[in-house]
């Protein structure tokens, strides 16, 4: 298995360029997310997705669109890139996060990241 | 407000001693799970321990073991014997639970600022 893997691992956009991260899960996870990094702080939601067809928005949503038209994908894009969205972009999976009958727990594993720099 | 606060932006801990990193929570809900990472200079998260809020016990994984204690919302982590290999960021991360998915919750991690630790030789 391979987990959670993210292409490409570094990115570098000038202004308004356009570009798609994309994230693929072999683990047959129902939910996926897409978080940034900023130095000193730590990951924020951006989308995420509870199944195949449906998105969500996160936190910090504005400036990017998300797709999940299959199961194991979940995909990233910036339609006009802007120097604040220079950032370290993470992708996460999981199965759902609880039973509504009771607490159980289901770990969110990660992807290795996407450092993107926007000139 | 803030939900995830680590108030530890830096520590330094001498190679084989225990460190404590510091973590306290708020939420409204009663179940409810606590995480905590690891980011080495790397960039990966590494998952190293999970507490729930029904759990009774502390959560041990190896050198890792979360102090939980719910009263105070506070979910620290502590190493013992700490390694050079241990230097990394950490991260607290708190998932709310059942009655947050059934309110409309994405079901998330929400993360604390970090603490960066660093083991002396």
């Amino acid at each position: 298995n391979a987990g959670v893997t993210q292409t490409p691992k570094f990115r570098v956009l000038k202004t308004g360029q356009s570009m798609t991260l994309l994230c693929a899960q072999d683990m047959n996870h129902e939910y996926m997310y897409w978080y940034r990094q900023d130095p000193g702080m730590g990951l924020r939601l951006i989308h995420y997705s509870v199944g195949e067809g449906t998105t969500a928005k996160g936190e910090v949503p504005d400036g990017y669109n998300v797709s999940r038209l299959k199961k194991q994908n979940f995909l990233l894009g910036l339609e006009s890139a802007a120097p604040s969205q220079t950032s370290v972009y993470f992708c996460a999976s999981s199965y759902p996060p609880f039973s509504i009958a009771g607490q159980s727990y289901n770990e969110q594993f990660f992807g290795p990241g996407t450092r993107l720099t926007v000139l | 407000a803030q939900k995830i606060t680590q108030t530890q932006p830096g520590m330094f801990v001498q190679e084989k001693e225990a460190v404590t990193l510091d973590c306290t929570y708020d939420t409204s809900d009663q179940s409810y799970g606590l995480f905590w990472y690891k980011q080495p200079s790397s960039g990966e998260m590494i998952f190293l321990i999970y507490q729930g809020s029904y759990d009774e016990q502390n959560a041990t994984e190896g050198r890792y073991s979360l102090n939980f204690q719910k009263a105070r919302k506070s979910a620290n982590l502590v190493i013992s014997a700490s390694q050079l290999g241990d230097s990394a960021m950490y991260f607290c991360a708190m998932r709310e639970g059942s009655l947050s998915v059934l309110r409309g919750s994405q079901g998330n991690l929400i993360f604390g600022k970090g603490t960066k630790l660093s083991v002396k030789p």
